[in-house]
């Protein structure tokens, strides 16, 4: 069964302070894997996709990767207004992505 | 372009009424899906549709109907409700397969 795991759950940053969220998966046939970012009362807003190993996107602060087991959200020099839920999701086949359970970031000024 | 509309945004209920939860999507997407949001959980797949008159269960479907008779239109319906089902409701639309989904800003329901 297809599984998407997300670590950490929750993550504290200081401004300026750069680090990365992670996103594992165990699917046969990776067909995309997408990275949302949710804010509180809001619904999931799409940042990136990335489809085959190898694959970088990039904006503003934000820069994801893939490789053929996880992928990594990294955040550069954030700022408060970055703070929100991250989410990723993968889709292998089976019409609607799996989601992970989030990366809660707060960014301190 | 309104995008992803749920309705309505917050709702309160009792053990045992119904009601339907209603999205609507003006992107012509063929794809739409509805999700239940718990703390802790992460998005749980309700039901999905990849197309008008086409429609399939998802992760945790039980208490839930949906139908989709149009392109525009997939609204989701609580047959009786229970306070299990209390919780926050998104709907999202999709042009299709490995593409990205488009979410509304959800409804939040409680079932006293």
């Amino acid at each position: 069964e297809d599984q998407v795991t997300q670590s950490p759950e929750a993550l504290r940053l200081q401004e300026g302070e750069s680090s990365s969220l992670n996103c594992s998966y165990t699917v046969s046939g990776l067909r995309g894997l997408f990275w949302y970012r949710q804010d509180p009362g809001k619904g999931p807003e799409f940042l990136f996709t990335l489809y085959s190993a190898g694959e970088e996107k990039e904006k503003e602060r934000l820069k994801a990767t893939l490789t053929k087991k996880e992928s990594f959200l990294h955040i550069t020099a954030p700022k408060p207004e970055d703070s929100a839920t991250y989410l990723c999701a993968v889709d292998a086949g089976s019409y609607i992505p799996t989601f992970g359970r989030g990366t809660s970031l707060i960014v301190h000024p | 372009n309104a995008g992803v509309t749920q309705t309505p945004k917050f709702q309160v209920l009792k053990t045992g009424q119904s009601m339907t939860l209603q999205c609507a999507q003006d992107m012509n997407h063929e794809y739409m899906s509805w999700y239940r949001q718990d703390p802790g959980m992460g998005l749980r797949l309700i039901h999905y549709s990849v197309g008008a008159g086409i429609t399939d269960q998802g992760e945790v479907p039980n208490g839930y109907n949906v139908s989709r008779s149009t392109t525009e239109d997939f609204p989701l319906r609580l047959l009786s409700a229970a306070p299990s089902q209390t919780s926050v409701y998104f709907c999202a639309s999709s042009y299709g397969a490995n593409q990205p989904q488009h979410f509304g800003d959800g409804t939040r329901l409680s079932i006293l």
